[in-house]
């Protein structure tokens, strides 16, 4: 059974750092890992994919890895504002097409 | 206008009460999926249907059933709500054969039962 774990649970940093969010997935057998921001209360808006043939993804100051051998992916945030400051949520699709979430992590960035 | 919409967005209930959550897309997905989310829980699948004829269980369908009225419409129904389904529910599109298998998730509704 597919497990997805993201480290650390919560996370504060100052305005202006660079970030490193991680996630792990127990089965390598994955077609695609999706990264997500949620903000309280509200829905989850799609930040990345992945395809599981792709090394990375970026957009703007996000840049996503992944290495499916290890079970890893990792969500760099560059020079965090406080508007970056969310829930980010790593899913996993397995074969059949089911979306296997972590938990989240956290982020506040402080002025 | 969004794409993907849920009614309502919030509800109060009472235990023992039927209640139903609507969701509507303008995507043309035929995929639709439904999740709840909760404290550090993360989301899990709760059902999830690839056409209008074709309906499956997620992870913890139990207290839960589904309608899929049209290929744009995917209700979500609690028979006899309890107080440990108060959560925070999403529906999710799909499109069929999208090289990035992208899901597309509505803003949610908050449902508390009392």
């Amino acid at each position: 059974k597919q497990e997805v774990t993201q480290i650390p649970a919560a996370l504060s940093v100052p305005e202006g750092e660079n970030l490193v969010l991680n996630c792990s997935f127990t089965d390598s057998a994955i077609y695609n890992l999706q990264w997500f921001r949620q903000d309280p209360g509200k829905g989850l808006t799609s930040l990345l994919l992945i395809q599981s043939s792709q090394r990375e993804q970026t957009s703007g100051r996000l840049n996503a890895s992944l290495d499916k051998s290890s079970g890893r992916s990792t969500l760099y945030i560059a020079a965090s504002q406080p508007g970056d400051s969310a829930t980010y949520l790593c899913a996993v699709y397995n074969q059949g097409g089911k979306l296997i979430f972590g938990q989240g992590t956290e982020l506040s960035v402080k002025p | 206008d969004a794409d993907v919409t849920q009614t309502p967005r919030n509800r109060i209930t009472k235990t023992g009460k039927r209640i139903m959550l609507e969701c509507s897309q303008t995507k043309g997905h035929d995929r639709m999926y439904w999740y709840r989310q909760d404290p550090g829980l993360g989301l899990r699948l709760i059902y999830y249907s690839f056409d209008v004829k074709d309906i499956n269980k997620g992870e913890i369908s139990d207290g839960y059933s589904v309608s899929r009225q049209a290929q744009a419409k995917f209700s979500l129904s609690l028979e006899s709500a309890i107080p440990n389904q108060t959560a925070l529910y999403f529906c999710a599109t799909r499109g069929r054969g999208e090289t990035y298998n992208e899901q597309f998730f509505g803003p949610g509704t908050r449902l508390t039962v009392l």
